[in-house]
């Protein structure tokens, strides 16, 4: 089974500009995680969508959004690029949203840099 | 809300002897799940080990244990016979469980490993 693919792999951005970055969750999954990873703030929770809904949203400003189609890909935008925005954005699947024996598996992450 | 503390930021360990990872976590939650990631120079986040926090038996995965203390809130994990591929970045997560869960991980900061041949 093909695991959770990502896309693009590399971006380069200048301010001001906007993005969309595309995340396929492995087969049958149906929930689908962002996080957003710079080496100052670490690991952090962008959204999480589960058949079609956002179910969960982490502090991040309006800028940064996303939605979930029906095959259960999921894409998300950030709008009005800040310098600060560059980072490495990792994209997770499981089964459902929450589930007891649900195991998140990540993508190989989309490395965005903002000039 | 959860937080995550991983105060050791980097650690070394000469091949084929063993290390422990520090963690720490603070929450109100009763229910909810601790987990080990490794991320490699990929960048590749893979799952080592999970731990339910209503077990009280410590999770073991091959060469990988954990020493979960629950009442301290510690999740320590310990590699035995490291070997060169065990380098990478290792962080802990958190995730709640029960009713109105979701997928979200909390994470620490992390802490770099790494192997001496």
């Amino acid at each position: 089974k093909a695991g959770v693919t990502q896309t693009p792999r590399y971006l380069i951005k200048t301010r001001g500009q906007q993005v969309t970055l595309s995340c396929s969750p492995i087969s049958g999954h149906r929930s689908v995680s962002w996080y957003q990873q710079t080496p100052g703030q670490g690991l952090q929770f962008l959204f999480e969508y589960f058949s079609e809904t956002q179910r969960n949203k982490g502090n991040f400003p309006g800028r940064f959004s996303g939605r979930q189609f029906s095959n259960s890909r999921s894409e998300m935008n950030v709008s009005t690029l800040e310098l600060g925005d560059s980072a490495l954005y990792l994209c997770a699947s499981s089964l459902v949203s929450g589930g007891s024996t649900d195991t998140q598996y990540f993508g190989p992450g989309t490395r965005l840099t903002v000039l | 809300a959860q937080t995550v503390t991983q105060s050791q930021p980097e650690m070394s360990v000469q091949e084929a002897e063993t290390v422990t990872l520090s963690c720490t976590y603070d929450t109100s939650e009763s229910d909810y799940y601790l987990f080990w990631y490794k991320q490699p120079p990929s960048r590749q986040m893979i799952l080592v080990i999970r731990q339910e926090a209503y077990k009280q038996q410590n999770a073991t995965e091959n060469r990988f244990s954990v020493n979960f203390q629950k009442a301290a809130k510690s999740f320590s994990l310990k590699i035995s016979d490291s070997q060169l591929g065990d380098a990478a970045m290792y962080f802990c997560a958190y995730r709640s469980r029960g009713a109105g869960a979701n997928s979200k991980l909390t994470f620490g900061k992390g802490i770099t490993l790494s192997v001496r041949p």
